[in-house]
């Protein structure tokens, strides 16, 4: 079945570390998107990808980086920049259709 | 700038009530869609409809049922009889213009909880 995967789906990061987060879909969509949930603050757009090779920065794009190698495959890493990681990440992916897939989410601790 | 508000952060009612959640829309584009979600505890974003600016008329499906009103830039979203599996977080969204990337903004959520 065609979706969104993202794994892993709990992660803990110490102090000083870069982690990345994957997200693999298998739906040919072209276009994927990083977003941040915390409590009471709804889905903040990190980092976004029209198109392989090709990214922008959405709203809170501060001490997160991406890569686009892959059509299908768009891993987001939170560096050591990123002064307040923990959160709920979620990706998504569209073909522009209007119809958005939501991977399951991966939750970041900072231990 | 798009800016979606849902003001309400939480609500609560007992079981079988009719709950209605707010939804208000900030867009300069004149082609634009609208959207809900729901998130259940697991977490993954569940789609519950999509409206585009040009068909206000209101959906009903099943208990749910949506009132699009451009005139006030609202899109609330109402549950009849609402049951303990409503319980979750509701997000509405905007997507502006038949170009550009697509991007969805997101309100803050409003957190529902269905009590027995």
């Amino acid at each position: 079945d065609g979706g969104i995967t993202q794994s892993p789906k709990y992660l803990f990061r110490k102090e000083g570390q870069n982690v990345t987060l994957s997200c693999e879909q298998n739906l040919n969509h072209d276009a994927m998107y990083w977003y941040r949930q915390d409590p009471g603050q709804g889905l903040r757009l990190i980092y976004y990808s029209q198109i392989v090779n090709d990214f922008q920065k959405g709203d809170i794009a501060e001490g997160y980086s991406v890569s686009r190698e892959k059509k299908e495959s768009f891993p987001l890493t939170v560096t050591s920049a990123q002064k307040n990681p923990t959160a709920f990440y979620l990706c998504a992916s569209t073909s522009g259709s209007l119809g958005y897939t939501f991977g399951s989410g991966t939750r970041l601790t900072v231990v | 700038a798009q800016k979606v508000t849902q003001a309400q952060t939480e609500i609560s009612v007992v079981e079988k009530e009719d709950v209605t959640l707010d939804c208000v829309y900030e867009t300069r584009d004149t082609t634009y869609y609208l959207f809900w979600y729901k998130q259940p505890p697991s977490g993954e974003l569940v789609f519950l409809i999509r409206r585009n600016s040009f068909d206000e008329q209101n959906e009903i499906s099943g208990r749910y049922s949506w009132n699009f009103q451009k005139s006030t830039s609202s899109f609330n979203f109402t549950i009849t009889a609402s049951q303990v599996v409503d319980s979750a977080v509701y997000f509405c969204a905007l997507r502006g213009g038949v170009r550009g990337a697509q991007k969805l903004v997101f309100g803050q959520g409003t957190r529902l909880t269905i009590n027995p």
